[in-house]
C-alpha cells in the first residue's frame, strides 16, 4: 500500500496482560522502524528490521518486548504482561533508505 | 537519552508570520531532519538536511544547520492555520539506515 498501515487504532489490556499490535509497512521499503511515544512529546525508538531481519534492537526492553517482520505478512510488536509504564501510542515507520521515515497513524495502547 | 533539546517548547503566532522553531543536539550527526504531527495523527517527514550541508529551502520551509553549534533552525515563512501542529527534530548519525533521535517537539499554534 500507500501507506503505513497500523492496526488495532486502540488497544486497552489489564495489568499483566498481553498486547500485540501489527504493522503493513509500504510496498517496496525494506525497512520498518517501531517508536513509543509517551505523553505527546518523546519519541523512544524500540526496534528496527531490514526486511524480515533486526537491524538495530537497542531500544527494546528485552524482557517483555519482542517484534518479528515476516515475509508477506504484517510486522508485529508484542508485549507480554503489560503494565501501567507501558501506556503509549506506539508508532510504526517504513522506509526505502533508511533514512527519511514514513510513519503510520500510531496505535494507543491503554494498561489498566 | 534524548539528542534533540527543541525550543521554543510552544509558540503561538498570527497567520502571516514567520515561525522560527531551534533544536540543538549533543553528538556528531550525518544527517538532521523534520518532522510535523498534527494531533493524533503520525509523523510527517518535511525535510532533511545532511551534516556538509549549511542551509536548505522546501516550499516555505527553510532549515539551517550549524554543526559547530550543534543547532539547527526551522523557519517557516508565511504561515497559515493549517500549520498548527507539533514540530519534531531528529539527528541521525549514520549514512545509511539508522534510528533517528527525536526532540521533545515545538508546539506551534497559528492564530486566524
Amino acid at each position: 500500500g500507500e501507506e503505513v498501515a497500523q492496526t488495532p487504532k486502540h488497544l486497552v489490556r489489564g495489568e499483566g496482560q498481553k498486547a500485540k499490535l501489527y504493522c503493513a509497512p509500504i510496498k517496496g521499503h525494506s525497512y520498518v522502524f517501531w517508536y513509543q511515544q509517551v505523553l505527546k512529546n518523546e519519541f523512544k525508538f524500540l526496534i528496527s528490521f531490514q526486511n524480515e531481519n533486526v537491524f538495530d534492537e537497542t531500544g527494546m526492553p528485552k524482557e517483555r518486548f519482542s517484534a518479528k517482520c515476516l515475509p508477506n505478512s504484517p510486522c508485529s510488536l508484542e508485549i507480554q504482561a503489560t503494565k501501567l509504564e507501558d501506556s503509549a501510542v506506539y508508532f510504526c515507520a517504513s522506509s526505502q533508505s533508511g533514512r527519511e521515515l514514513f510513519f503510520g497513524s500510531g496505535t494507543q495502547l491503554s494498561v489498566l | 537519552s534524548q539528542q534533540g533539546e527543541e525550543d521554543p517548547q510552544a509558540l503561538s503566532i498570527q497567520e502571516g508570520e514567520n515561525a522560527t522553531m531551534n533544536c540543538s543536539y549533543k553528538t556528531s550527526i550525518n544527517n538532521l531532519q523534520w518532522y510535523r504531527q498534527n494531533s493524533g495523527r503520525g509523523l510527517v517527514h518535511l525535510i532533511l538536511i545532511r551534516s556538509n550541508e549549511r542551509e536548505k529551502h522546501s516550499g516555505r520551509l527553510r532549515v539551517t544547520l550549524d554543526t559547530s553549534k550543534k543547532s539547527s533552525s526551522l523557519l517557516i515563512t508565511a504561515s497559515r492555520a493549517a500549520d498548527t501542529a507539533s514540530y519534531f527534530c531528529a539527528t541521525g548519525s549514520l549514512q545509511g539506515a539508522q534510528k533517528l533521535v527525536f526532540g521533545q517537539g515545538t508546539r506551534l499554534t497559528i492564530n486566524p
